[in-house]
């Protein structure tokens, strides 16, 4: 079976720190993955999406990116955090051609940028 | 372009007494359509999906949804609510576009049960 996994789960870092997170996916191939922020009472936006190795569509300009170095890690960076990046971040992977409709969600971490 | 709006923002019941978290949807093409739940501090959950296979679809834990082509509508439900139902509640419509599906989510309804 696949699981996704994400971390840290929580994290607290200062303004104008850099960031790094991670997500992880088993048990699967070639899946399309995502990055989704989640602000306090707020939907879900999405962030980026990769279709495969070093693909990283982008859905809104910001001060953060992502990466993909291997076929089931996804990486969401910034290099200077601003306090309106706080948020729930959420990974998510689904897989590929007709099954990519449905989307399959990491835990998901919680960042508090002070 | 594709859209769902999920009507209610808050919904309200009594443990035991039957739910209805409502949504409708737009979208140029035929989506598939789903619900998720997120419990506080987690993950998303995928509650139940429509592909078009059958207008009533059946989900995990007693919830169910109806599709309704001629009323954009795919709405929730449970005859019986249990207190762990107590959840945020997403409906999302996904199309083909690029290749991919690109899902378009709604901005949740929260579910709240009363003992």
């Amino acid at each position: 079976s696949q699981t996704i996994h994400q971390w840290p789960a929580t994290l607290v870092q200062p303004v104008g720190s850099p960031l790094s997170l991670e997500c992880t996916v088993e048990g699967t191939s070639n899946p399309n993955l995502y990055w989704y922020r989640q602000a306090a009472g707020r939907g879900l936006q999405l962030l980026f999406y990769s279709v495969g190795i070093g693909q990283i569509s982008s859905e809104v300009p910001q001060n953060l990116s992502a990466s993909r170095p291997q076929d089931r890690q996804f990486i969401l960076s910034s290099k200077k955090l601003l306090l309106s990046d706080s948020g729930f971040y959420l990974c998510a992977w689904s897989g590929q051609g007709t099954s990519t409709d449905t989307q399959y969600f990491g835990p998901g971490t919680r960042l508090t940028v002070l | 372009a594709q859209s769902v709006t999920q009507l209610d923002s808050h919904v309200s019941v009594s443990e035991g007494t039957p739910v209805l978290l409502r949504c409708n949807y737009s979208s140029s093409y035929s989506p598939s359509l789903f619900w998720y739940v997120q419990h506080p501090n987690k993950g998303l959950q995928l509650l139940l999906k429509y592909t078009s296979a059958a207008t009533l679809v059946k989900g995990i834990n007693g919830f169910e949804a109806e599709f309704k082509k001629s009323e954009t509508s795919f709405h929730l439900t449970k005859p019986s609510a249990h207190m762990s139902d107590a959840a945020e509640y997403f409906c999302v419509v996904s199309e083909l576009g690029g290749g991919s599906y690109i899902p378009t989510f709604g901005r949740g309804t929260s579910l709240i049960v009363h003992p």
